[in-house]
């Protein structure tokens, strides 16, 4: 399996400000990766898939890059609904998550 | 806007089979291009993706899992279904059902999953 691992686990920020979430692979993935946000609760949302493409309705705020092995999600402008865990997913073989990022609003 | 709806029992015994359903409303799983998925997570951890089937029966499911699960779908109730047997304590989980489209034919490819139901939490305990 394609392990993902995603850095920092934890992510403590103030409402206004900008945030970078990292997901490395332990082997290509090509730009065959997915970004969710989860809330509390809550099911995964799709925010990001094919590493940089928004998905409906999400955000300009939240844009995603990275190809092969290393990819980051940029969100700019933190909301207080923005706190949630992120995880990023891969499907470019049998799929894979990563264990999150928790980000937390001050 | 399609909705997807898991439902079935929230305890079941050790070494018994957990069996779900998922209810799409809002469209249809027949004559679509998508796959209808299962993914399940572990308390405190990333999901872990199950399986998939498609409106006509092919379905293929994740290694891991070892022959325990089998994911049919009835297009008559618009309704697909998981039975996962000889359960564990390791199998409890938060059970999702959701969608993918289906973009290569006669090898198995993958894609992102969206949308995705509420969930239904599943332990398994006697």
């Amino acid at each position: 399996d394609i392990v993902l691992t995603q850095s920092p686990a934890t992510l403590s920020v103030s409402p206004g400000e900008g945030a970078t979430l990292t997901c490395r692979a332990s082997q290509t993935v090509d730009r065959q990766l997915a970004w969710y946000r989860q809330r509390p609760g809550q099911a995964p949302r799709l925010l990001i898939y094919d590493a940089s493409v928004r998905a409906t309705g999400v955000p300009a705020r939240f844009s995603g890059s990275g190809s092969g092995t290393e990819f980051t999600l940029t969100i700019g402008s933190l909301q207080s609904e923005d706190s949630a865990i992120y995880y990023c997913h891969q499907y470019n073989n049998w799929p894979t998550f990563g264990q999150g990022t928790k980000v937390e609003i001050k | 806007q399609l909705r997807l709806q898991e439902s079935g029992p929230g305890l079941v015994k050790p070494s018994e089979t957990l069996s779900l359903t998922c209810s799409v409303s809002g469209g249809s799983i027949s004559g679509t291009n998508y796959y209808w998925d299962w993914v399940r997570q572990p308390p405190g951890k990333g999901p872990q993706f199950i399986g998939s089937v498609f409106h006509n029966g092919d379905n293929f499911y994740n290694p891991s899992l070892k022959g325990r699960v089998v994911i049919s779908v009835d297009t008559s109730k618009n309704q697909f279904s998981l039975n996962l047997t000889s359960v564990t304590a390791a199998d409890t989980a938060v059970y999702y059902c959701a969608r993918h489209l289906r973009t290569c034919v006669n090898v198995i490819c993958h894609k992102f999953f969206d949308p995705w139901g509420p969930g239904t939490h599943v332990t398994v305990s006697s």
